[in-house]
């Protein structure tokens, strides 16, 4: 199975700074690769996949990137409703894995 | 709107068998591939099993191959998770999730999920 490990697995700053997420994949995955929001009590949305894709309606501050097995997820610039926890997901291969998750909190 | 609303959770023993039901609408569902995704109370998402447009190709995770089964009634516009041999570490919310549509392969994202069903095995 291809293991997903995200760092950090949590961070807390400020509205309008720039946040990065980094996930990396114990083996080659290409550009397969996602990244979900979830908030609390509530189902998970996509964001970004193929690694670079932003999903339709998701905002622009939203960047992905990475090829192989180092990926990077940026908030170029927090909002209030971004706080929450983030999900990276490779779609190499089954069995489809996640990575632990990062939660974003408020400084 | 597109929609997915999953149903049949409950409290269950371990051993016993459960069955999840998700009702799509608001879009084609014959054409979407589709994906059941759990989360234990307070963990990450784990992918559980995937099914093919017509319901001929399914895919599972090691920890439910065996005992879980998805299936599909496109007629019906639905998708169902058959549980079995259910023990406590099955306890999650359950989601069901559609597969992206458009280049090969995309499917394997997934982009509407529906509200999820809260499933707990114990004694």
């Amino acid at each position: 199975d291809i293991q997903m490990t995200q760092s950090p697995s949590s961070v807390s700053a400020s509205v309008g700074d720039r946040v990065t997420i980094t996930c990396r994949a114990s083996q080659s995955i290409s550009t397969w690769l996602a990244w979900y929001q979830q908030k609390p009590g509530r189902a998970p949305t996509l964001l970004i996949y193929a690694a670079v894709t932003l999903q339709s309606g998701v905002p622009s501050r939203f960047i992905g990137g990475g090829s192989g097995t180092d990926f990077t997820f940026t908030i170029s610039s927090l909002q209030p409703e971004d706080f929450a926890t983030y999900y990276c997901q490779q779609a190499n291969r089954f069995p489809l894995t996640f990575g632990g998750g990062t939660k974003v909190e408020i400084k | 709107q597109v929609q997915l609303v999953e149903s049949g959770g409950g409290v269950v023993q371990p051993g016993r068998s459960l069955r999840l039901s998700c009702a799509a609408s608001g879009f084609t569902f014959s054409t979407y591939i589709m994906h059941w995704v759990r989360q234990a109370p307070g963990k990450g998402l784990e992918w559980v099993a995937f099914i093919s447009y017509d319901g001929s190709d399914k895919y599972y995770a090691d920890s439910v191959r065996g005992r879980f089964t998805i299936s599909r009634d496109n007629s019906k516009d639905t998708l169902w998770l058959q549980m079995n041999s259910l023990t406590t570490e099955d306890t999650s919310v359950y989601y069901c999730a559609r597969g992206v549509a458009g280049a090969q392969y995309y499917y394997y994202y997934m982009d509407v999920w529906g509200k999820g069903t809260a499933v707990t095995v114990s004694s």
